[in-house]
């Protein structure tokens, strides 16, 4: 019963490298969506997909993409990285946004 | 827009008192409201929510919420904490219409032995 798989749990990035992170879930959840955590600001949306095949953006998009590259997939990629993405980023999903179920998380570092 | 206001940033309180942390949201429509809990190095895990009928919800770990529609709030309440319960604590909303949720700044509750 694994819930939400994120991969990898840990990354340094250099300034102006590119990642993927990736997110799978097993549940048939329709909706997926990647939130960044950072101290005293809870987290924020980053973007969303409510099915597969669309995705929206959240309150903080600027810098990053995604692919919803199956009902299961939920790709988050950051072209070039910057100091200001050092954060914490989980991904979740849900059935129609009734509770969500989290990820451990990655935890970034951009140096 | 909707936001959602944690008063306390940081609570600390003895183990077996009781706990209060308080959660204010600003929406102008109908809503549904969230805690989750998240222990040191992990993700975040749902504690109750509230979706619609009785307004005092339960959850898990002996936690309950209480919905006040006229002051917009979804305060969360144990009677007798434990050591286990020291984590950080959030409240989100989510308007009915709308599938994205949004997340308060957390509080840190420290149970102390």
């Amino acid at each position: 019963n694994a819930g939400v798989t994120q991969t990898p749990k840990f990354q340094v990035l250099k300034t102006g490298q590119s990642m993927t992170l990736q997110c799978a879930q097993d549940m048939n959840h329709n909706s997926m969506y990647w939130y960044r955590q950072d101290p005293g600001m809870g987290l924020r949306l980053i973007y969303y997909s409510a099915s597969e095949g669309t995705t929206d953006k959240g309150e903080v998009p600027n810098g990053y993409n995604v692919s919803r590259l199956n009902k299961r997939e939920f790709s988050l990629r950051l072209e070039s990285a910057a100091p200001s993405q050092t954060s914490v980023y989980f991904c979740a999903s849900s059935t129609s946004g009734y509770g969500y179920t989290f990820g451990s998380g990655t935890r970034l570092t951009v140096v | 827009a909707q936001s959602v206001t944690q008063l306390d940033s940081q609570v600390p309180v003895f183990e077996e008192a009781p706990v209060e942390l308080r959660c204010n949201y600003s929406s102008s429509v109908s809503v549904y409201l969230f805690w989750y809990v998240q222990y040191p190095n992990q993700g975040l895990q749902l504690l109750l929510k509230y979706l619609s009928g009785s307004t005092l919800v339960k959850g898990i770990n002996g936690f309950e919420a209480e919905f006040n529609k006229s002051q917009t709030s979804f305060h969360l309440r144990k009677p007798s904490v434990h050591i286990s319960d020291t984590a950080e604590y959030f409240c989100a909303v989510r308007e009915t219409s709308y599938d994205k949720v949004i997340f308060g700044p957390g509080t840190s509750l420290s149970v102390i032995p």
